[in-house]
């Protein structure tokens, strides 16, 4: 297994545009969140699923963001009428439920989608 | 509403030395992780603490947590260049997955 990936690593969009971001997690994590990092910061989150139900959601994705997780695989994250603000790193993390000795595991990170709006 | 506080944000640091970075959270906590990120790269777990006086070592460098204190500690050994990275600090809610993070420090270790 090659970790989390993101697709695409970078995107520059003009203000006003969609745009659509995609996470493959670690196969069989059935957890996935995303997370927003602007720079010199921590990364803030934005949401999160268990399988294919989105279970949290931050008060920081206004109506503009959706974030889809329809097989329990694969997620995407939508902006729709970007924003200058908009402009972050995008973070995808998966984690399993339990791991031996029921444990909760540790959150793994993807390389991220680096979002400019111009 | 959880909050968590790091400090320093920036060290700049000779090798060989040692230093400590603590990190605060105001309320209750789960769990407590340190995660390394190296400049326009991702974040790499290093440790997960779980229950207060729970310390971890990996090479050089040593993590503590004391739940009482709400406090955490990423102690670095005779620093070498290679350590150069920021660190952060994430807090686990009580009955939630949602991480929350500090600043970052962000730890230059000059030959």
């Amino acid at each position: 297994d090659t970790g989390v990936s993101q697709d695409p690593r970078h995107k520059i969009t003009k203000r006003g545009q969609n745009v659509t971001f995609r996470c493959d997690p670690i196969s069989e994590h059935n957890r996935l969140y995303w997370y927003r990092q602007t720079l010199g910061q921590g990364p803030e989150f934005l949401t999160y699923f268990q399988n294919e139900a989105q279970l949290e959601k931050s008060r920081l994705l206004s109506d503009r963001f959706s974030a889809e997780r329809p097989k329990g695989s694969f997620s995407t994250l939508e902006i729709q009428r970007t924003e200058q603000g908009d402009s972050a790193m995008y973070l995808c993390a998966s984690s399993p439920t339990w791991q031996a000795g029921g444990r909760r595991e540790t959150q793994y990170f993807g390389p991220g989608t680096r979002l400019l709006v111009l | 509403e959880l909050k968590v506080e790091q400090n320093p944000l920036f060290l700049s640091m000779q090798e060989g030395k040692n230093y400590t970075i603590y990190c605060n959270y105001s309320t209750t906590s789960d769990r407590l992780y340190w995660y390394r990120q190296d400049p326009g790269k991702s974040l790499e777990s290093l440790f997960v603490l779980l229950s207060n006086g729970a310390v971890k070592q990996e090479g050089r460098l040593m993590a503590s947590l004391d739940t009482k204190a709400r406090l955490s500690t990423l102690h670095i050994t005779a620093a070498v260049h290679d350590l150069s990275a920021t660190y952060f600090c994430a807090v686990e809610g009580t009955g939630n997955y949602q991480l929350i993070w500090g600043a970052g420090t962000k730890l230059i270790i000059k030959p």
